[in-house]
């Protein structure tokens, strides 16, 4: 079993509608949570920083994460044309530079 | 400003050939990291430099050697080039006490004949 599972897509929606991306993991030390975007031929962005379980909310984006199911989920609303890229969690056990574990990424469609 | 830079965006070369990649970042970050993504797009680390120190060194043939002359700059030398390298090859930067936080460079292709 991976430690990260990420559903790889690809997915596709019409624009305005909600997105919900998700990745589940095995490890329990993770406490780090990140989304980050990469568009074609582009290196990842980072789009979302949490920590432990709740949620986070920047703008038409929400972070989610569930600890006890070991679950994470990514939300964008109102999505556009312009969100159509490859989106990957990741996560890691400790704030400081450490080893962060990717997940394989869901590429995503938003069709105008 | 790049944040993040890399050089070159590109490499085309035969195996068994010796190729370096450098990068260079302008974000004050303490840590850099070099990551292999494959063609199914899955990200994964090879090396961590915090400060010029290797903190972090996966499973990687000993043919990939990693450099950090100053915590601006780490470049990766390939020796002996293999077709199974060819791939595309990210630098990133973070802050020491926020390794999550990563900003990455465009990335360089590598394609190995």
């Amino acid at each position: 079993q991976k430690e990260v599972e990420q559903d790889p897509g690809p997915l596709s929606v019409p624009e305005g509608a909600i997105v919900s991306l998700n990745c589940t993991y095995s490890n329990s030390a993770f406490q780090y949570f990140m989304w980050y975007r990469q568009y074609s031929r582009k290196g990842p962005e980072l789009l979302m920083y949490t920590y432990s379980s709740g949620n986070k909310e920047d703008g038409r984006f929400t972070a989610q994460v569930d600890k006890s199911s070991k679950y994470i989920s990514l939300f964008i609303r109102d999505s556009q044309p312009s969100d159509s890229a490859t989106y990957l969690c990741a996560m890691s056990a400790y704030s400081s530079a450490s080893k962060i574990i990717f997940g394989s990424g869901t590429r995503l469609s938003i069709r105008p | 400003d790049t944040a993040v830079s890399q050089t070159p965006k590109y490499l085309v070369t035969q195996m068994g050939n010796d190729k370096s990649i450098k990068c260079e970042q302008n974000l004050g970050h303490d840590t850099m990291y070099w990551y292999k993504q494959d063609s199914k797009k899955f990200l994964k680390i090879m090396f961590s430099y915090n400060n010029k120190e290797l903190i972090i060194n996966e499973t990687v043939p000993n043919r990939f050697s990693p450099k950090s002359p100053d915590k601006a700059h780490l470049n990766l030398h390939i020796n002996s080039l293999e077709l199974g390298d060819s791939a595309v090859y990210f630098c990133a930067s973070s802050p020491r006490d926020r390794g999550g936080e990563q900003y990455f460079g465009p990335g360089t292709r590598l394609t190995v004949t």
